[in-house]
């Protein structure tokens, strides 16, 4: 029982360049989340997707795109990437609708930026 | 906009039992939850309080009142591994957004 997974694991980028964080859940959830986490700030929600199709910005969008690619999938794109993006990204799903607020997460993508 | 505070860090003894207070400025949402992360590690769920008042599992307890917009974490018989982070989280009913709070760090002396 994977749960969420989330690949790569660790990644360095050089300013400018791009790259797809991805994320895959096997809990037939039709909500996924992206957060990033920096020292201090928590949990801060960059995308989400209520269900296959859609997908709404959260607190922190700006140099961010997603793709709720299936049910299964939800990736995370930077276009161009800024040593501001060094941090660790967590994926997350959850059952819409329902009163328990249960999110998995995954292991996360520790990204630095140089 | 909603938010979540929590203190920064706390500080309790081996054996003991330390509170974790939220104060939350949001409104309709399903209630408040509690996630665990230790370092290095993903944020894994705690607990759940649909409605007021007190839930218990193990030595872990969580409480929440609406209309004071409070909840906290109880932790009871503290040990070594309960040494991290813990979050509150809020799930919104509109669009289904989860916030988190900016986490409270738990230090727990031997």
């Amino acid at each position: 029982n994977a749960g969420v997974t989330q690949t790569p694991k660790f990644q360095v980028l050089k300013t400018g360049q791009s790259m797809t964080l991805q994320c895959a859940q096997d809990m037939n959830h039709n909500s996924m989340y992206w957060y990033r986490q920096d020292p201090g700030m928590g949990l801060r929600l960059i995308y989400y997707s209520a269900s296959e199709g859609t997908t709404d910005k959260g607190e922190v969008p700006n140099g961010y795109n997603v793709s709720r690619l299936n049910k299964r999938e939800f990736s995370l794109r930077l276009e161009s990437a800024a040593p501001s993006q060094t941090s660790v990204y967590f994926c997350a799903s959850s059952e819409v609708g329902t009163p328990n607020t249960e999110a998995f997460f995954g292991q996360g993508t520790r990204l630095t930026v140089v | 906009g909603q938010s979540l505070e929590q203190p920064s860090e706390v500080t309790a003894v081996e054996g003991a039992i330390v509170q974790i207070n939220c104060t939350y400025q949001t409104s309709g949402f399903y209630g408040l939850s509690w996630y665990q992360q230790h370092d290095g590690g993903a944020p894994t769920f705690l607990s759940y309080n649909a409605l007021d008042g007190l839930e218990e599992t193990g030595r872990f307890s969580s409480f929440l009142s609406r209309s004071d917009s409070y909840g906290y974490l109880l932790l009871q018989e503290l040990q070594m591994k309960d040494s991290a982070s813990y979050f509150c989280a809020v799930r919104s009913r509109r669009d289904d957004k989860i916030i988190f709070g900016k986490g409270t760090r738990l230090h727990i002396l031997p």
